[in-house]
């Protein structure tokens, strides 16, 4: 079990639908990130909010818009997904503030499958 | 980033050391190295980081080599958990949240 939770764990949306991915942590950390992880692949990077607020953006396509309501809460929200975006989306979290030692936590992710 | 290279795939057996070896020729000094691994149907999982001295903690052990060019995962007595996807990382010491950067990683195989 970790101690990152994410829901659903699996979801199937046709490219018209508009879904939402969900992440939530209650060990504190004040980041938390989105990575996108394609079959065989290692995991990349989307999105990292600090403090609640976005920091980093991949130059993700805007079909996909992050949310961040709380310390505790990220969401991702897809709209006209594309069959080519289908992967593990990942979730994880970690503290802030102590430089490059602080650790994330991930969560098993949600597959996604566009059909 | 600064880059780092894997073997694609590793095999040992049970119960036996298993060595993770990393090269990482372009580090600069203030990089840290860190080793996550990813088991099947799950998410990565944080295992070791260091900077310069060798580390030791409930996992694994790190040992880096003098010049920090390359690092060597230890996996004492390999079981057949251990089974997954080795990445190792390189961090820039950068106050704030910043991403992990993957490479392809090392699937290491256990075998019973």
């Amino acid at each position: 079990d970790t101690e990152v939770t994410q829901t659903p764990k699996h979801l199937v949306m046709g490219m018209t639908n508009k879904k939402s991915l969900k992440c939530e942590q209650h060990m504190g950390h004040r980041a938390m990130y989105w990575y996108k992880q394609k079959a065989k692949k290692p995991p990349e990077l989307m999105f990292v909010y600090s403090y609640e607020k976005l920091s980093i953006n991949e130059s993700v396509p805007s079909r996909f818009s992050p949310e961040c309501p709380n310390s505790s809460l990220l969401n991702l929200h897809l709209h006209a997904l594309q069959p080519e975006d289908s992967a593990l989306y990942l979730c994880a979290s970690s503290q802030v503030g102590r430089g490059s030692n602080q650790p994330q936590h991930f969560g098993d992710g949600t597959r996604l499958s566009i059909l | 980033d600064a880059k780092t290279t894997q073997p694609n795939s590793m095999e040992s057996n049970e119960e036996e050391p298993v060595h993770l070896p990393c090269n990482h020729s372009t580090i600069s000094g203030t990089d840290y190295i860190h080793w996550y691994r990813q088991l099947p149907s799950q998410g990565p999982e944080y295992v070791i980081h260091g900077l310069t001295s060798n580390v030791n903690n409930r996992m694994a052990s790190l040992a880096i080599a003098e010049d920090r060019k390359s690092s060597t995962l230890i996996l004492h007595r390999a079981t057949l958990r251990d089974a997954a996807v080795y990445y190792c990382i390189l961090r820039p010491l950068i106050q704030g949240a910043q991403k992990l950067v993957f490479g392809q990683g090392t699937r290491l195989t256990i075998n019973p």
